[in-house]
């Protein structure tokens, strides 16, 4: 799978959007970008992943840039319980296995109030 | 919603015991998984499971084994445990090959 890149730590503002930037420069055709974050002393919990096409969900937004070497995960208007290690995770896909995601370093959220 | 349970939350053992850990899914999701987690080091893989019975290792299987008799349940075996396993453990599921891995909330082992 291909590497991906993080700023290790980012603060963001209570109320604000949150957009937390991610290099996958080697990122192939057929690999898919994927977001988790991990709350303190929890599992990680899957946000959103995508393709080429931005997407949106109930918790985020994907921006993919048009060469798909990056990507932003947008939380619109970010909470204290938003502050979280936020992983960046490239996975290609292959039928009839269940290759693992490999998780990076992530970046640390932090909400201020 | 998806449900992972892990048996524990914090289990502590002592070096050379046999150790099991129980990870439990209610979605008839195919895959498990296994991983570490440490300072540092972040997420690790250990074993992964595709369907009852399959096993695959991941990039860590030294000293770990599992077990996959129920396509529920997977079973994360330590044969002889040793100081430099005291980890968190975490299990996930996923329902088939592109879909997204739910995990559970962890359980946190301590070898003395």
């Amino acid at each position: 799978d291909a590497k991906t890149t993080q700023p290790p730590s980012m603060d963001c503002a209570e109320g604000r959007a949150a957009n937390l930037p991610c290099n996958h420069s080697t990122i192939s055709g057929n690999e898919y970008v994927y977001w988790y974050r991990q709350i303190h002393s929890q599992g990680p919990q899957y946000i959103i992943h995508g393709l080429k096409n931005n997407e949106t969900n109930e918790m985020a937004s994907l921006i993919i840039t048009e060469d798909r070497k990056s990507s932003t995960l947008i939380l619109p208007h970010a909470t204290l319980r938003d502050t979280a290690v936020y992983y960046c995770i490239v996975r290609v896909a292959v039928r009839g296995g269940a290759d693992g995601l490999t998780f990076g370093k992530g970046t640390h959220l932090i909400i201020q109030p | 919603d998806v449900k992972v349970t892990q048996s524990s939350r914090y289990l502590v053992k002592r070096t050379g015991e046999k150790v099991f850990l129980e990870c439990v899914q209610d979605m008839d999701h195919e895959n498990m998984f296994w991983y570490r987690q440490d300072p540092g080091l972040g997420l690790r893989l250990i074993y992964f499971s595709y369907d009852v019975k399959m096993k695959e290792k991941g990039d860590i299987p030294e000293g770990y084994s599992v077990s996959r008799e129920k396509k529920e349940r997977f079973s994360l075996i330590l044969e002889s445990a040793s100081t430099n396993q005291t980890s968190m453990y975490l299990c996930a599921s996923s329902p088939s090959y592109n879909s997204p891995l739910h995990f559970g909330n962890g359980t946190r082992l301590t070898v003395t």
